[in-house]
Order: structure tokens, then sequence, then C-alpha cells
């Protein structure tokens, strides 16, 4: 069972849309970050979230920390083939010792 | 700085060999993280340092696999008797302490044949 879900797992869009990606757990995170990752590449750390409620803007994107600490969502405005990746939701929770614990993420599209 | 370093970027091993990844933190970073990442997955957590100290290691895959931070600077993890299914890119982390942001290396891409 996988301790963060993540959904879709898969999104093509075209230039110019919007999409929401979704993050979900059962436990209750003390901090979530979010990773965009190109192929071949590292993940690049996006934000990182803290507190219930949270909403963070990065230029076009947009992520949101679930009240209860347990899920959180990444929004594209106006998506860009540049936003073409895998982005990750990785949190760190009472059983974690600190480290990372990754979902499988969500595989962006966007095609011109 | 220029951030985590992983070297080498690639390696193709045959079955049964040894290999050996190094691992560059962020010069200031105390934790060290090491992580492995297949097709299609999110990375999986495989083992830890605070300095010099490896502070969780039962998530490492099996034994021929072992890691470490002698100086409490770089890193090193080797898998003996390498496997087809140890094929998989290899990712290293760093982070100033317990709960801060984690900065990932660029990976190591291990191809087994």
């Amino acid at each position: 069972t996988q301790l963060l879900e993540q959904s879709p797992q898969f999104l093509s869009i075209q230039e110019g849309e919007n999409l929401t990606v979704y993050c979900n757990s059962s436990s209750v995170f003390s901090s979530l970050q979010w990773y965009r990752q190109e192929p071949g590449e590292g993940p690049v750390l996006l934000v990182t979230v803290v507190t219930g409620g949270e909403v963070k803007k990065l230029k076009r994107l947009t992520f949101q920390f679930g009240d209860a600490r347990k899920d959180s969502s990444l929004h594209i405005t106006a998506a860009q083939p540049g936003d073409t990746g895998l982005y990750l939701c990785a949190g760190i929770y009472g059983g974690s010792q600190g480290n990372l614990i990754f979902g499988k993420g969500t595989k962006l599209s966007v095609k011109p | 700085d220029t951030g985590v370093s992983q070297d080498p970027r690639h390696k193709i091993t045959k079955r049964g060999q040894n290999v050996t990844f190094r691992c560059d933190p962020i010069s200031e970073h105390n934790r060290l993280y090491w992580y492995r990442q297949t097709l299609g997955q999110g990375p999986e957590f495989l083992t830890y340092f605070q300095n010099e100290a490896q502070l969780e290691k039962s998530r490492l895959l099996s034994d021929r696999f072992s890691a470490e931070r002698p100086k409490g600077s770089f890193s090193t993890l080797e898998i003996q008797r390498t496997e087809q299914g140890d094929s998989a890119m290899y990712l290293c982390a760093s982070s100033l302490g317990v709960q801060t942001e984690a900065f990932f290396g660029q990976g190591t891409r291990l191809t087994v044949v």
C-alpha cells in the first residue's frame, strides 16, 4: 500500500489548459514537498508546505496543503510545454524519522 | 557550491560485478540520503546518514547493498554481486537537518546486463 497516493498517474493536455494534481494520504504529515523531475535527472524541489491550509504560489503553480495535513494539491494555470515532467509529492510523517516518503508521481505532458 | 553531485551519471555493468557510486552533498548539509527509483515509480528510500552516522539501514534492499559516509562529507553506495533487478536510478539527496528541505543530485543510472 502506497503511503502517498498521487492522482492522476498520467495527464496529457493542450497548452493553455489548467490542471490539478492531487496527493493524498491517511497519515498526517509534518511537512510536504513537491518536486518536478525530467527524464534522466534528479527531482528538483518546487515548494515545501508545513502548515495546514497553507497556500503557496510559484508563478503559474499554486500549491495547497490540506487543513488536516493529510493531502495536498498542485494547480497549474495556463500550462506550457515547459511544464512537462513528472511531478512528485513527498512527505515527512511521524514514522519516517525525518526521511521523505514519495508518491509514485504524476506524469504530465503538455502539447503545443 | 553547485548542489549535490553524483558520480558516475551512468554505469553499465555485467551481472555479478560490484559497483560503487559516489555522492557529494551540499557542503553545510549534515543529512545525506540514498534513494532508488525504478521506471514509473517515485523514489524509494534506502538509507540515510546524520553526519557520519548511518541511522537507518533496514530499508536497504538486501545485504548486497551497503553505504558509507566515512568523514561526514561524501558518501558511497556499493552494490555487490549485481543482479538485473538492480537496474535503476540511484539518487542521493542532502538536507541541513531533520524536516528541512532535501535537495537531490542528478542521479546515477545503473544498467545491469
